[in-house]
């Protein structure tokens, strides 16, 4: 069975750094995209970026591009997204997904949970 | 790249069909066969219903198909049920230099 599981819930302040977690298992890692995706209050769904972990082939969506880096760890099937100095406007859910088919890189048929983050001073 | 266009809400009585369209440009909802649509019931993760505009994943029932003209993809729920009461949200793949956009999202009500 393919599953994701992403880190808990984080309460940060502006200017702190931030790395959540994605947990890929039941399927070959390595050769699936991962993508992230943020969603913030009450808004809808926004592409973040995605990593292809065989190669860490990433890319990024222009609006996070520099404001995020994403990241994966073959050894311990594990994708990453990180800040390195949190705004509040960063406060969202990030979800991390894997494509429905081998290949594809745009239907993702496989969510984490989803990990809440909030930034506030 | 700019969102995909949705509207923001649709709505249907139980049994009734509705049907949502997402419109884009010929960069993305029309140049590609790549265009997918989730199903986001309120604090769950989204739920893939369509992929490359008109198959369904294994378990999603067939009331939910999927068509595409020109540069518009519409999402059909037919047979509505209460459980069919979501937001939904059309994505496209858009060439391989770029990420898949989404729509900003349709509120779909069951009367």
């Amino acid at each position: 069975e393919v599953q994701l599981v992403q880190s808990g819930a984080e309460v940060k302040k502006p200017g702190e750094s931030l790395k959540i977690s994605c947990k890929g298992s039941g399927y070959d890692f390595t050769n699936y995209w991962i993508g992230w995706v943020r969603q913030m209050p009450g808004k809808g769904l926004e592409w973040v970026g995605i990593i292809f972990p065989g190669d860490s082939d990433t890319r990024y969506s222009p609006s996070f591009q520099g404001q995020v880096t994403i990241s994966a760890d073959k050894s311990i099937t594990t994708a990453y997204l990180q800040w390195s100095s949190l705004k509040a406007s960063d406060t969202g859910m990030y979800y991390c997904a894997r494509p429905y088919n081998w290949g594809d890189r745009a239907a993702f048929g496989y969510w984490g949970q989803g990990t809440l983050v909030t930034v506030s001073s | 790249q700019s969102a995909l266009t949705q509207p923001p809400s649709a709505s249907g009585s139980p049994g009734q069909s509705v049907t949502i369209s997402c419109t884009g440009t010929s960069s993305d909802v029309g140049g590609y066969d790549y265009v997918s649509w989730y199903q986001q019931h309120p604090g769950k993760a989204p739920k893939l219903m369509i992929y490359d505009v008109t198959k369904r994943p294994s378990g999603v029932p067939d009331r939910f198909s999927g068509s595409k003209s020109g540069n518009t993809a519409s999402l059909t729920v037919s047979g509505l049920q209460a459980d069919d009461e979501a937001d939904y949200y059309c994505s496209a793949y858009a060439g391989p230099q770029h990420l898949g956009m989404f729509g900003g999202g349709t509120k779909l009500t069951v009367l």
